[in-house]
């Protein structure tokens, strides 16, 4: 069954420190994405990240970057130096094709919730 | 321009009443999708439709049909609305093979 865990439910840091947030999935299609969303305290869903399962390359975007690692079914996120501006609930998901991919049904992992200090 | 836009952003409502709440993308996708979040935040999909036809529905009770009029519109009806229906309903559209979907806002539910 495809399942995407986040183990950490919460997490609390101080502004300027690095955070990883971890991601686990499980799936037994070969071909397959990985996402990244953010959910700041407004609530909408912002789209930070697309991986297609035949590129473990690890990807920097500023301030955050991925690591994508098919051996151990992780796609965890780093935010470097982080900033209060970071403060939201980040979730991780997976996508699953259907129709020969007409559709998509993302799986969402339960979320982390990620506070920046001041 | 909203891409994906999504009436009523808020909606409160009380038990036993019928709603609708509707979502619009101009992006030119010809899927789109609802999905729901509970006070637990956990996200899940309801329904997909490609091409006004629907493609997924997940075990939903038959009390939320939606509806697609066109490819750039789905929405939601929900009949004699329960307090366990109070959640955030997201909007999502996508172009078929692209494999990212771009949310509505959503629409905060309450049920009293």
């Amino acid at each position: 069954a495809q399942k995407v865990t986040q183990a950490q439910t919460e997490i609390s840091v101080v502004e300027k420190e690095d955070v990883t947030l971890d991601c686990v999935y499980e799936t037994r299609d070969t071909t397959y994405y990985l996402f990244w969303y953010k959910q700041p305290p407004s609530g909408e869903l912002v789209f930070l990240i697309r991986r297609n399962s035949f590129d473990e390359q690890n990807e920097i975007s500023g301030r955050y970057s991925w690591n994508f690692q098919k051996s151990t079914s992780s796609f965890n996120f780093t935010i470097t130096a982080s900033q209060v501006v970071d403060s939201a609930v980040y979730f991780c998901a997976l996508s699953e094709a259907f129709y020969g991919g007409a559709t998509n049904k993302l799986i969402f992992g339960t979320g982390t919730l990620l506070a920046v200090q001041p | 321009d909203t891409a994906v836009s999504q009436t009523p952003k808020y909606l409160v409502t009380q038990m036993g009443n019928d709603k609708s709440i509707k979502c619009e993308q101009n992006l030119g996708h010809d899927t789109m999708y609802w999905y729901k979040q509970d006070s637990k935040k956990f996200l899940k999909i309801m329904f997909s439709y490609n091409n006004k036809e629907l493609i997924i529905n997940e075990t939903v009770p038959n009390r939320f049909s939606p509806k697609s009029p066109d490819k750039a519109h789905l929405n939601l009806h929900i009949n004699s609305l329960e307090l366990g229906d109070s959640a955030v309903y997201f909007c999502a559209s996508e172009l078929t093979g692209n494999t990212e979907a771009f949310f509505g806002q959503g629409t905060r539910l309450t049920v009293v």
